[in-house]
C-alpha cells in the first residue's frame, strides 16, 4: 500500500535551519510529482511548495521562496524540503502529498490522494 | 494567485441533516479542485476530486459539484463521524492554495 512518512521536524531556533524528509513506499515514485503542505496550530492548510516527477520544475509559495527549497532522490524514494531562515510563524506540521502523475494506460491521475503523517516543526528559541 | 472563498467558515448542523459547503474560486480553475476532509490530529483526507469525483472508499453521501469557479461538497445525511473540518484545493495552476475551511460541528 502507499505510504509516506515525514521526519525530520523538531524545535528549532528562529534563523536557523531544518531539513525535512518524507520516505515514500507503495508506488513509483519517480513518476509522481510531490508537494509539501503545511499546518500551522489551529489554523488552515498552506500549501509550500511542489516538485515535478524527475525534479526538473519546483515551485514554492512566495511566503518561503528564497529561504525554502524542495528536492527529491528518486533512487531512494524520498522528497525533501530544505528550510532555512526558520520564523517563528513558521511553526507548524508539515505534510508531504502525493501530486499528480500521467500515463498513457491511466492517463491523468489528480493530485492530493495519498498524505504523510506530518512532522511538527517548533521555531522558538 | 487564484484565491479559494469557502462558505461557511463554520456550521452547526444535526445528524441526517443535509448539508452544502461552497468554495468559489477568484478565478475560472476547471474542473481542477479537490475536497478533503480533516479530523483533529490526522491528515487530510480526499473526499472528492476532478470536482465531482467520488474518491474511492468515500461513502456515497458525499458528493461535489461546479465547473469554473463555483463548486459545492454535499453531505445528503450526516454521520457521526463527519462532523470535522472540511477544505477545498484548486491544483489548476501554482500556487495551488487552499480555501480557508469549514468546521462543521455537533449541534
Amino acid at each position: 500500500q502507499v505510504q509516506l512518512v515525514e521526519s525530520g521536524g523538531g524545535v528549532v531556533q528562529p534563523g536557523r535551519s531544518l531539513r525535512l524528509s518524507c520516505v515514500t513506499s507503495g508506488f513509483s515514485f519517480s513518476s509522481y510529482g510531490m508537494h509539501w503542505v503545511r499546518q500551522a496550530p489551529g489554523k488552515g492548510l498552506e500549501w509550500v511548495a511542489f516538485i515535478s516527477h524527475d525534479g526538473g520544475k519546483k515551485y514554492h509559495a512566495d511566503s518561503v521562496k528564497g529561504r525554502f527549497t524542495i528536492s527529491r532522490d528518486n533512487s531512494k524514494s524520498t522528497l525533501n524540503l530544505q528550510m532555512n531562515s526558520l520564523r517563528p510563524d513558521e511553526t507548524a506540521v508539515y505534510f508531504c502529498a502525493r501530486g499528480w502523475t500521467y500515463s498513457i494506460l491511466s492517463g491523468y491521475s489528480y493530485p492530493f490522494d495519498h498524505w504523510g503523517q506530518g512532522t511538527l516543526v517548533t521555531v522558538s528559541s | 494567485d487564484i484565491q479559494l472563498t469557502q462558505s461557511p467558515s463554520s456550521l452547526s448542523a444535526s445528524v441526517g441533516d443535509r448539508v452544502t459547503i461552497t468554495c468559489r474560486a477568484s478565478q475560472g480553475i476547471r474542473n481542477d479542485l479537490g475536497w478533503f476532509q480533516q479530523k483533529p490530529g490526522k491528515a487530510p483526507k480526499r473526499l472528492i476530486y476532478a470536482a465531482s469525483t467520488l474518491q474511492s472508499g468515500v461513502p456515497s453521501r458525499f458528493s461535489g459539484s461546479g465547473f469554473g469557479t463555483d463548486f459545492t461538497l454535499t453531505i445528503s445525511s450526516l454521520q457521526p463521524e463527519d462532523f470535522a473540518t472540511y477544505y477545498c484545493l484548486q491544483h489548476n495552476v501554482y500556487p495551488n492554495t487552499f480555501g480557508q475551511g469549514t468546521r462543521l460541528e455537533i449541534k
